[in-house]
């Protein structure tokens, strides 16, 4: 079984400053990891993720996050943040196994609140 | 191509009512999960259907809750005799027909912008 922990429930952060939030997880086999915004009252958006080669994955909007097998993390990281990025942030898991049926086990969320 | 497609937004029941949660896949999906989003939590997995077939329902409790996704029609999530812990945003998520392995750079699924239910 695979679970997920973000360290941090809220991150308060000055605009413009840099931001990282923390997942680690835990499983017996190999996995794909997934980093999603969720927006107030909107659904979930896939913000990047890792399946396989570079470990440094990045998104379009300036978010990057490494995966380190050693230390099982995945953390989320940003250099300069936006107001517009204040959101909630969601770190997954899914299994790689021929029996996947790609459901996500999700960590329990982060709230990143940028300050002007 | 429309997104994945939730109604309605936001639900409000009676205890002991029933309340349906509708779904419809992006076009050309066919894989439909359910997930349950309970104040201050996390996501959790609740059933992974494909057309006419429950896949993989072990997030499901074991009573008042159930879902379809029937041949012709969107993805239905029942909730019958509602209670107070039952008030939650459920979301509903798709995927294209490939496998999750097969699925490579393009593996992730798309969710809808979830239902949103008060149990009064």
């Amino acid at each position: 079984a695979q679970s997920v922990t973000q360290l941090d429930s809220q991150v308060p952060v000055f605009e413009e400053a840099p931001v990282e939030l923390r997942c680690n997880y835990s499983s017996s086999v190999s996995v794909y990891l997934f980093w999603y915004v969720q927006y107030p009252n909107q659904g979930l958006q896939l913000l990047l993720k890792y399946l396989s080669g570079s470990t440094l994955v990045e998104s379009i909007n300036g978010f990057e996050a490494e995966f380190n097998k050693s230390q099982t993390s995945f953390h989320l990281r940003k250099p300069s943040v936006h107001i517009s990025d204040t959101a909630e942030y969601f770190c997954a898991v899914s299994d790689t196994g021929s029996g996947n049926t790609g459901k996500l086990i999700f960590g329990q969320g982060t709230t990143l609140q940028v300050k002007p | 191509n429309a997104g994945v497609m939730q109604n309605p937004r936001h639900l409000v029941r009676r205890r002991g009512q029933e309340a349906r949660l509708r779904c419809s896949p992006m076009k050309g999906h066919s894989h439909v999960y359910w997930y349950r989003q309970l104040p201050e939590e996390g996501l959790k997995f609740m059933v992974y259907l494909q057309k006419e077939n429950i896949i993989d329902e072990s997030g499901m409790p074991k009573e008042r809750f159930s879902a379809e996704f029937p041949k012709e029609g969107p993805s239905i999530l029942r909730i019958q005799q509602v209670v107070r812990g039952d008030s939650a945003a459920y979301f509903c998520a798709s995927s294209p027909t490939r496998t999750p392995r097969d699925r490579g750079a393009n593996y992730g699924y798309t969710f809808g912008s979830g239902t949103r239910l008060t149990v009064v």
